[in-house]
């Protein structure tokens, strides 16, 4: 069975600071991968995706994410915070032969200090 | 303008008291689906459905009933609310038999829903 692990429940930055946003995923399968973000008081909004190719993933709002077959990862990255990044984000996995089924982490929610 | 909608937004009601939470997708989406978000539990799937008259049980589907009479409409019902369904609700669909961007799923705004 499938399952996200994000490690974090809740992560504090300073505005200006490197974002760092973990999550490991387990798959027999080669997954497809997501990190979906929710403002607040709002529904989830695709931010990047993964699904063949390039490993390196360039997303909305200047977010990147990196997949690492070999450590099971999909860690969502921003070189500079802003205040507007507050938000809670969700990594979350699919495979080919389930539909559009999402598999999500618990969440994982940013904070970003002045 | 594409999107996913949901009805109503917001609700409060009794245990026992049957409700309907609508859900309606303007992009000729085959596949739909109900998830619900509880705190430091992410989002988990209740049902979902890969065309019309076609439904199946999600992760946590106990307590909940689906139809999917027609393409755009896929309602979440719950025929005897309990406190333990006090949760956020988000419908979603996706395009997956198209084959160009089959695991996009397009989410709903949510339907906050307290059982007391």
């Amino acid at each position: 069975a499938q399952s996200v692990t994000q490690l974090g429940s809740h992560v504090s930055v300073s505005e200006g600071a490197l974002v760092l946003l973990r999550c490991n995923y387990s798959s027999s399968v080669p997954p497809y991968l997501f990190w979906y973000v929710q403002y607040p008081n709002q529904g989830l909004q695709l931010l990047l995706k993964y699904t063949t190719g390039a490993t390196l993933v360039k997303g909305i709002n200047g977010f990147e994410a990196e997949f690492k077959k070999s450590e099971t990862s999909f860690h969502l990255t921003k070189p500079s915070a802003h205040m507007s990044d507050a938000a809670e984000y969700f990594c979350a996995v699919s495979r080919y032969n389930q539909g559009g089924k999402l598999i999500f982490g618990q969440g994982t929610e940013l904070s970003v200090k002045p | 303008e594409a999107q996913v909608t949901q009805n109503p937004r917001y609700l409060i009601t009794v245990t026992g008291k049957k409700l309907t939470v609508t859900c309606s997708q303007n992009m000729n989406h085959e596949y739909m689906s109900w998830y619900r978000q509880d705190p430091g539990l992410g989002l988990r799937q209740i049902y979902y459905s890969m065309n019309v008259e076609v439904t199946d049980k999600g992760d946590v589907p106990e307590g909940y009933k689906v139809s999917r009479k027609e393409k755009r409409n896929f309602p979440l019902i719950l025929e005897s609310p309990s406190p333990n369904q006090t949760s956020l609700y988000f419908c979603a669909s996706s395009d997956w038999t198209s084959g160009r961007d089959p695991y996009e799923q397009y989410f709903g705004p949510g339907t906050r829903l307290t059982v007391t």
